[in-house]
């Protein structure tokens, strides 16, 4: 499976701020997945990421609040807008590997104040 | 309907003892199942994947599908505390993309 670096790890913001999340894989991949856990919840999937196209947004989650870049293949950044305490969450970067699987990153911890 | 439903736990099962885990999908289309553990405060772990009808066994861990009944399971053999842990079923949907349960917590009691 590919090596997938997130950062930051945590972070602690002030309500109305941005936040900007970095995923980096070792390996160069097609699609890169963004997903929301939010707490107590399982995985949402924001977003689909392709190198070289706009993201492909799921129903609820919009480009104004979550715009992604996906600048080549092997990095891609979520940026969470203008925040509220209901955008307190883990975000998590995943790729596809062989046969279908999708491995995560660490994730991010977001607590917005 | 949820698209995946788990009861959500927590199973609690006696060190040593099987650990079964149930999960139930809506898409007949399907054709790609997987079983994530996500221990607290850490990013899902893939353990099992499972394409076709039947069992599939990985060490401690098998998984078995029934796509007539839409339903796949998980079992866990000799539990551990360290299997201690919340259990995410997921399916692959239209379009590639991965569509997941709301997670199984399991605690293995010493």
């Amino acid at each position: 499976s590919a090596v997938i670096s997130q950062k930051p790890s945590r972070d602690i913001c002030q309500r109305g701020t941005s936040l900007t999340i970095q995923c980096q894989v070792d390996s160069q991949v097609t699609m890169m997945f963004w997903y929301r856990q939010q707490p107590g919840q399982s995985l949402t999937l924001i977003a689909t990421a392709n190198q070289g196209s706009e993201a492909t947004y799921e129903s609820g989650f919009v480009i104004d609040k979550f715009p992604i870049s996906r600048p080549n293949l092997t990095f891609s950044t979520l940026t969470v807008s203008n925040m509220s305490p209901e955008d307190s969450s883990i975000y998590l970067c995943s790729v596809p590997g062989r046969g279908e699987k999708l491995f995560f990153g660490s994730g991010t911890q977001l607590s917005v104040l | 309907q949820k698209e995946v439903e788990q009861n959500s736990g927590p199973l609690s099962v006696p060190e040593g003892a099987i650990a079964s885990l149930n999960c139930t999908y809506s898409d007949r289309g399907s054709q790609s199942f997987f079983w994530y553990r996500q221990y607290s405060g850490k990013s899902p772990e893939l353990i099992m994947f499972i394409y076709s009808n039947g069992d599939k066994e990985d060490g401690r861990f098998t998984a078995q599908l029934n796509k007539a009944s839409q339903y796949v399971s998980l079992l866990i053999r000799d539990s551990q505390p360290s299997d201690s842990a919340t259990y995410l079923c997921a399916f692959l949907a239209a379009g590639n993309k991965l569509t997941f349960g709301g997670g199984t917590r399991v605690l293995v009691k010493p």
